[in-house]
């Protein structure tokens, strides 16, 4: 089954204490988003990875960071978080060929409850 | 810089009526544009896309959507709602270009609640 996959699904965890959260695909996807949801604000995008070894910043990339050494892997980490960092995050993938003119749409894990406290 | 707008915090429609999500755009060039729906505890899933062509796309689970590109909007719309259709829904624009980070921004989302 085609699937975007994350974990974990929920963490509660303390201010500065560093976390990773993972993400993969298994579609073979060149591209790869990381996302959070606020009340009220809708879906911005953290960072985002065009293919393997290529990452940039997406609308609100502070206190984030990623990596992509692998195509299907693609985690987020916060090594220092806050309580302004509570939130739901979402991966996603697509095909990613001609990007960013591409219509295909987007593929999204089932998401990850952050809270910092 | 593109952007979207959906006006509506919350849609309220009985059962078997039909349902209107409505969702406004800005790009400086020609869209490309999405509706997706979240259920509780799920991520994103996609409904329908518009490309070019034929202004009236359809999609999955009987939505379709209207795009008018004098108004620039891309209403959701179902003739007759079903208490299941309940759920989160997202319009996203992509200005064909493909500016900004990834070309891709999501308006706040509409909650439409379906009343048996």
């Amino acid at each position: 089954e085609a699937q975007v996959t994350q974990n974990p699904r929920y963490l509660i965890t303390v201010t500065g204490k560093k976390l990773t959260v993972t993400c993969s695909q298994n579609m073979n996807h060149e591209y790869m988003s990381w996302y959070r949801q606020d009340p009220g604000l809708g879906l911005r995008q953290i960072y985002y990875s065009m293919n393997v070894e290529v990452t940039d910043k997406g609308d609100v990339p502070e206190g984030y960071k990623v990596s992509r050494k692998e195509k299907r892997n693609f985690p987020l980490i916060l090594e220092s978080p806050s309580p302004n960092q509570t939130s739901l995050y979402f991966c996603a993938s697509s095909l990613g060929r001609g990007w960013p003119n591409s219509n295909q749409p987007q593929h999204f894990g089932d998401g990850t409850r952050l809270s910092i406290l | 810089a593109q952007s979207v707008a959906q006006p509506e915090d919350q849609v309220n429609v009985a059962e078997g009526n039909p349902l209107t999500v409505k969702c406004t755009y800005s790009v400086s060039g020609n869209p490309y544009l999405f509706w997706y729906v979240q259920y509780p505890n799920r991520g994103l899933q996609f409904l329908l896309k518009y490309i070019t062509g034929d202004n009236l796309v359809k999609g999955s689970y009987g939505f379709e959507a209207e795009f008018n590109k004098s108004q620039t909007s891309f209403h959701l719309k179902k003739p007759s709602a079903l208490v299941s259709d309940s759920a989160l829904y997202f319009c996203a624009v992509r200005d064909r270009s493909g500016g900004g980070a990834d070309g891709l921004t999501f308006g706040k989302g509409t909650h439409l609640i379906i009343q048996p």
